[in-house]
Parts: structure tokens; C-alpha cells; sequence
């Protein structure tokens, strides 16, 4: 059974500040993983894909690579803004059918 | 598009009653999940459905709980009768069978009372 694990739980960080926040599978058969975005009491945003054949994806200030080999991914958020504060969530698809599996998330708080 | 369009968004009712979420995919989008939500379990997978027919049940807590979806642009989840412990939030996404991104709706918040 996949497991998803994600490190920190919390994480607190002035403005500007460079942040990385980690994600570790069990299974590494994975067909792609999902960086999500969660706002308090709002749905999930899709922040990036990353295919199971591919190393990284960037989008703006977000950067999340992929080593399937080891079980683990990473989310790279650059020059930190308030706006960033939410929760994220990474999800594994270890089937053809997009059948998520979550890890718990990390809440981001970016202060002034 | 509108995005997966869920309804209600909040929805309170007293135990034993029946309740149903219900979720209009995106268009196009040939695969729909139902997931939860709580604070003790994270989001969990509860069904999904691949071209309007149930591929996996087995994240359903219970008998208690059912999903339909008769059309490609349409799906309910029914909980009934509705406990306490079924308080969550429930999220529906969709997507386009195989490599794609999963997009999810705003949720439905359920408090039983």
C-alpha cells in the first residue's frame, strides 16, 4: 500500500525567504506526482505535475523535482510573499487513473 | 470552463437523516473521484469512476454511504442515515483518464448533529 509522507507538518518563514518543503513515497512505482495547494477552508489548486519519466517542473517562483528511485520530491518555493501561506499537499498517482494518494501536507505560514 | 461544480457547500443535518453531495465534473473529463476530508485521516479516496462506471469502491467507510453517476456530467454521494462521524469535508475532482492532472472542486462542508 502507498504510503506518502511529508515533512515538515509546519513550517513558519520571514518574507523573501527561499523555502523547501519534502515529500517521501513508499512505492516508487508512480506514474506522476501532484503538487497541491490548499487555502484554509477552500478546495485544492493544482500547482504542478510531474511525470514519472521527468526530473522537475517549474512554475514561477515554484520549482518541484522528482526522484522516483529514492521515493522522494521536493518543493522549491523561491522569494517567499504572505500570499504564500496555505497548506500543500503532494499526491502520488500509482495508476492509470489518476488515483491519488495524499500525504498529510505541510502549513505554510509566511510572515511579514 | 467553470471548473468541477459542487454542491452544496455547506450542508448541517441531524443524525440519522440521509444526505446528498453531488458534483458536475469538467467537461470532457472522462474520470470522477470522490475524496474526504478530516482532520484526523487527511483526504482520503473514497470511489472513483472511470466513464461513468464505479472502477473502485473501496475506500466506502460503509454501507451506509453510495455513489451514482447515471451520466458523464453528472455524480452523487449519498450517506444514509448520516452519523456524527461522517462530519468531514468531501472533495470531488475529475480528470482525463491516464497521465493528466486531477482537478478538484471546492468541497462540501458536512457537519452532522
Amino acid at each position: 500500500k502507498q504510503e506518502v509522507t511529508q515533512i515538515p507538518a509546519a513550517l513558519s518563514v520571514p518574507e523573501g525567504e527561499n523555502l523547501v518543503l519534502n515529500c517521501s513515497f513508499t512505492d516508487s512505482a508512480i506514474y506522476n506526482l501532484q503538487w497541491f495547494r490548499q487555502d484554509p477552508g477552500k478546495g485544492l489548486t493544482s500547482l504542478l505535475l510531474i511525470q514519472s519519466s521527468q526530473r522537475e517542473q517549474t512554475s514561477g517562483r515554484l520549482n518541484a523535482s522528482l526522484d522516483k528511485s529514492s521515493g522522494r520530491s521536493t518543493l522549491y518555493i523561491a522569494a517567499s510573499q504572505p500570499g504564500d501561506s496555505a497548506t500543500y499537499l503532494c499526491a502520488v498517482n500509482t495508476g492509470t487513473a489518476s488515483k491519488l494518494t495524499f500525504g498529510t501536507g505541510t502549513r505554510l505560514q509566511v510572515t511579514l | 470552463d467553470a471548473g468541477v461544480i459542487q454542491s452544496p457547500r455547506h450542508e448541517v443535518t441531524e443524525m440519522g437523516q440521509e444526505v446528498t453531495l453531488r458534483c458536475k465534473p469538467i467537461s470532457g473529463h472522462n474520470s470522477l473521484f470522490w475524496y474526504r476530508q478530516t482532520m484526523m485521516r487527511g483526504l482520503e479516496l473514497l470511489i472513483y469512476f472511470n466513464n461513468n462506471v464505479p472502477i473502485d469502491d473501496s475506500g466506502m467507510p460503509e454501507d451506509r454511504f453510495s455513489a451514482k453517476m447515471p451520466n458523464a456530467s453528472f455524480s452523487t454521494l449519498k450517506i444514509q442515515p448520516s452519523e456524527p462521524r461522517d462530519s468531514a469535508v468531501y472533495f470531488c475532482a475529475s480528470s482525463i483518464k491516464g497521465r493528466t492532472e486531477a482537478f478538484f472542486g471546492q468541497g462540501t462542508r458536512l457537519t452532522v448533529v
